[in-house]
């Protein structure tokens, strides 16, 4: 059974300083991972992949991955008021046609 | 990047009517997915459906309850059958890039009353 666990918040930062999102899974064969972005009532949205180890850096976005220690993560900074949401972590184990399996999501909320 | 519309985008339903909910991709996806979001919950991966096949379903989901229909490449369509409030949640379909990350439609949000 491939888990995807995600600690569900809600994880509190006041406005400017680093938000650090968790998610480790347990297919240790996983290959890509995700984070995804859903506002409430809405369908989640990308906002990084990473598949190697190391630092991945996109705009005031950091995805880490250590494969062994089969974790990945997610740091935003300068966070803002708009960056509230629930954020998924997703991994996808390969093996054909199997979709991403989702972790329960992190629920932001940025003080201002 | 390809563009997913997704319809209805809402629906309230009588238990024990079925609802089927449509995916129009603007270009030829080999496979889509089609997933449950649950209230306050994370998303749950339904079945996968490869044109001119039958889909195939994750474990807890089967086709008398979910059928699927995939009858081109841009197009598919799942329907939630005899309907209880327990069906009550958000269905999504996906299709996967070269990177395998999943581009959603809108979402069907679905209450059952």
């Amino acid at each position: 059974q491939k888990e995807v666990e995600q600690n569900s918040g809600p994880l509190s930062v006041p406005e400017g300083a680093i938000a650090s999102l968790n998610c480790t899974y347990s297919d240790r064969g996983s290959q890509s991972f995700f984070w995804y972005r859903q506002y409430s009532g809405k369908s989640p949205e990308l906002i990084m992949f990473i598949y190697s180890n190391g630092d991945k850096e996109d705009g005031r976005f950091t995805a880490q991955l250590n494969k062994a220690s089969q974790y990945v993560s997610l740091l935003i900074r300068d966070s803002q008021p708009s960056d509230s949401a629930t954020y998924l972590c997703a991994v996808f184990s390969g093996g054909g046609a199997d979709g991403l399996t989702f972790g329960k999501g992190t629920h932001l909320i940025i003080q201002p | 990047s390809a563009v997913i519309s997704q319809k209805p985008s809402r629906d309230i339903c009588q238990r024990g009517t079925s609802l089927t909910i449509q995916c129009q991709v603007d270009s030829q996806v080999t496979m889509m997915f089609w997933y449950r979001q649950q209230p306050g919950q994370s998303l749950t991966l339904i079945a996968t459906a490869n044109q001119g096949s039958e889909a195939t379903y994750e474990s807890g989901f089967v086709i008398d309850k979910f059928p699927i229909s995939r009858p081109n490449l841009t197009f598919s369509t799942l329907t939630v059958s005899n309907m209880s409030p327990e069906d009550s949640s958000i269905y999504l379909c996906s299709f996967p890039t070269v990177n395998t990350e999943a581009f959603f439609g809108q979402g069907t949000r679905l209450t059952v009353v």
